[in-house]
């Protein structure tokens, strides 16, 4: 999955607590995003980065946090969890800057109950 | 509104014919386009990609199609394999990428 590494790949939580989905990128690459795909939703932008320091909203950012002090690391965090952020997260990077490919890793599956 | 649209949410097709995925936009400013097929459980997987400025791109079995005047994306597979069976998904953006719903494929032996 070009080098993008999520964890973890499983979680339970309940309504309120926080966690932190980690996604990694052992290739350099400046563009890293994470979705959300529900069913019948296909797949949603919640936040982007186009570079460490730089981050911006996608479609759905309310109640997720996104930072990027590095190239090869961008956490998503959720505050307080609700269970309408029941989903599988996945994390894209892009490769390069003329082709506009987006490599996914393998997800997280996150229950909130 | 929804940008990236798939209308048809299955297709099913004999094995050895084509396949044909459909995918509309809405917005003009859209750099490129995506296809990506996907498996229960794994992340999308990438298939073949457009830029804007082109209308036409192959890789092997796969063509993707791009009719900009009216913002029509096509994917066409031939020939069509059972290995093919997944559900796909056409994508369209620069910095924020806009998926579509996913149509089911279904290629029978």
């Amino acid at each position: 999955n070009a080098g993008v590494t999520q964890t973890p790949k499983f979680q339970v939580l309940k309504t309120g607590q926080s966690m932190t989905l980690q996604c990694a990128q052992d290739m350099n690459h400046e563009y890293m995003s994470w979705y959300r795909q529900d069913p019948g939703m296909g797949l949603r932008l919640i936040h982007y980065s186009v570079g460490a320091g730089i981050t911006d909203q996608g479609e759905v950012p309310n109640g997720y946090n996104v930072s990027r002090s590095t190239t090869e690391d961008f956490p998503l965090r959720l505050l307080s969890a609700a269970p309408s952020q029941t989903s599988v997260y996945f994390c894209a990077i892009r490769e390069g800057t003329n082709t506009g490919e987006l490599f996914f890793g393998e997800g997280s599956r996150l229950t909130v109950l | 509104d929804q940008q990236v649209k798939q209308n048809s949410p299955s297709l099913s097709v004999q094995e050895g014919r084509i396949s044909i995925l459909n995918c509309d936009y809405t917005n003009s400013m859209f750099d490129y386009f995506l296809w990506y097929k996907k498996y229960p459980a794994e992340g999308p997987t990438f298939l073949i990609s457009i830029s804007s400025i082109k209308d036409k791109n192959e890789d092997g079995r796969f063509t993707v199609f791009l009719n900009k005047s009216a913002k029509h994306l096509s994917l066409h597979i031939v020939p069509s394999q059972p290995g093919d069976s997944a559900v796909y998904f056409c994508a369209a953006g620069t910095y924020k990428y806009i998926f579509g719903t996913g149509t089911r494929l279904k290629v029978l032996a």
